[in-house]
């Protein structure tokens, strides 16, 4: 079944840690996507990627990096997590360029990532 | 500038009593529409979306949502609320290349 997975699902961790979020999806998409969710919030587009060894920073700035080495996989890392890194971190994927343009996004389930 | 704005942060209906959730966008070309569903613990799962054509679509579950350009719209509907429906409730707006726009959310509570 084509899916989306993320893991950890949830992750509590002192601040400097390094730790890599990781998100993979079996539909072959193209682009790929991570968002930063918190409550009352709209999601925040940190990061995308457009296919293999594209990847560009998206609205929100933050100081987390990823890297788009195979089709499925799109990890996001950050080097030395910090207290405002508290948040969930959702990834998502579309198709690549289609006629209407596919543009709906299949989501994972999230990563609630706690920072002390 | 592009938006979405979800008035109500939360709204709370008896279990079978009619539902509109409403939703306004600002973008200068036709609209992408789409209305997501979150349950606790979960992404975000897509619910019905709006490209061209009929103004009123179709979605899972009963749900229905209207297109209303002069009212810059896209409100969602149902006639009657099942307990399962509570949720949050986003509503987007697609630019037709990688960006999505999403709003705040909604989260629905439904009293038996």
């Amino acid at each position: 079944e084509a899916d989306i997975y993320q893991t950890p699902r949830y992750l509590v961790i002192g601040t400097g840690k390094k730790i890599t979020l990781e998100c993979s999806q079996t539909m072959g998409h193209d682009k790929m996507y991570w968002y930063q969710q918190d409550p009352g919030m709209e999601l925040h587009l940190i990061h995308y990627s457009y296919g293999v060894n594209s990847t560009e920073k998206g609205d929100l700035s933050s100081e987390s990096t990823v890297s788009r080495i195979r089709t499925e996989h799109f990890p996001l890392t950050l080097e030395s997590a910090r207290p405002s890194h508290t948040s969930q971190y959702l990834c998502a994927s579309s198709e690549g360029p289609t006629n209407p343009p596919a543009i709906e996004q299949f989501f994972g389930p999230g990563t609630r990532l706690t920072v002390l | 500038a592009q938006s979405v704005t979800q008035p109500d942060i939360h709204i709370t209906v008896s279990e079978g009593a009619s539902l509109e959730l409403r939703c306004n966008y600002s973008y200068g070309a036709t609209p992408y529409l789409f209305w997501y569903v979150q349950s606790p613990g979960q992404g975000l799962q897509l619910l019905l979306k709006y490209f061209s054509g009929d103004t009123l679509v179709q979605g899972i579950k009963g749900f229905e949502a209207e297109f209303k350009r002069s009212h810059s719209s896209f409100n969602r509907r149902k006639p009657s609320v099942h307990w399962s429906d509570a949720a949050e409730y986003f509503c987007a707006v697609g630019t037709g290349g990688f960006k999505t726009i999403f709003g705040a959310g909604t989260r629905l509570f439904v009293k038996a």
